[in-house]
């Protein structure tokens, strides 16, 4: 298996635009979230979905973020507009995840490296 | 919400030295998942814990869930460079999700 995918590795784009990444789980698992990390907040969580449905979307911080998972097999994070207060690393992880709260591990992304100028 | 403290959150180590490091909760854990990030990297799971005073190994990290199951530790003996990163410990929610901790930054010194 390749492992989470996501693209683009890094996104250099300058205060207004609007950004989309991507996100590839692995095969079989049915819950995906999506991460941001600084220096400043470490890692948090934004939103995550399980069977393609967002589960808690509490963590996105603005109405400017949206998350979007329209099958098993991928989903997007948009930032419109961006800002430069938005330049993070941001993490996308799949599971697999149920209610009972049965645990496993979860498998990130190489991350994507977003810098708003 | 429920969350967890880690500390420290910096650990300056010589090689060769052990060290600990701690995950606190106020309220009782289901389970403990640690992971680990190199600089520049992602998280990545090393080991989860489920029951009251469990112990793990792995080679040269020892990772402990306390009999209350409200902490949980990782002890790491004879410090090498390849140690160097963030040890994040996570407790697990319905779901699959999980609430991360701040993480405890190794730096190893040589």
């Amino acid at each position: 298996d390749a492992g989470v995918i996501q693209s683009p590795r890094h996104e250099v784009t300058e205060m207004g635009q609007e950004v989309t990444l991507r996100c590839k789980p692995i095969s079989g698992h049915n819950s995906l979230f999506w991460y941001r990390q600084t220096m400043m907040r470490g890692l948090e969580l934004l939103i995550y979905f399980n069977n393609n449905v967002p589960i808690d979307d509490s963590g996105m911080p603005e109405d400017r973020f949206s998350a979007k998972m329209p099958n098993a097999s991928f989903s997007t994070l948009k930032i419109q507009p961006s800002e430069p207060r938005d330049s993070a690393v941001y993490f996308c992880a799949s599971t697999f995840g149920d209610r009972l709260a049965e645990t496993y591990e979860q498998y990130f992304g190489p991350g994507t490296r977003l810098t708003v100028t | 919400g429920q969350q967890v403290m880690q500390i420290p959150q910096y650990q300056h180590v010589q090689e060769g030295e052990d060290f600990t490091t701690y995950c606190n909760s106020s309220t009782t854990l289901s389970n403990i998942q640690w992971y680990k990030q190199r600089p520049g990297g992602h998280p990545v799971f090393l080991i989860q814990l489920v029951k009251s005073g469990e112990v793990k190994k792995q080679k040269r990290l020892t990772f402990q869930f306390g009999e209350a199951k409200k902490n949980s530790s990782l002890h790491i003996t004879a410090t090498q460079t390849t140690d160097v990163g963030t040890y994040f410990c996570a407790s697990a929610k319905s779901w699959g999700k999980l609430q991360f901790g701040a993480g405890t930054q190794v730096v190893v010194t040589p």
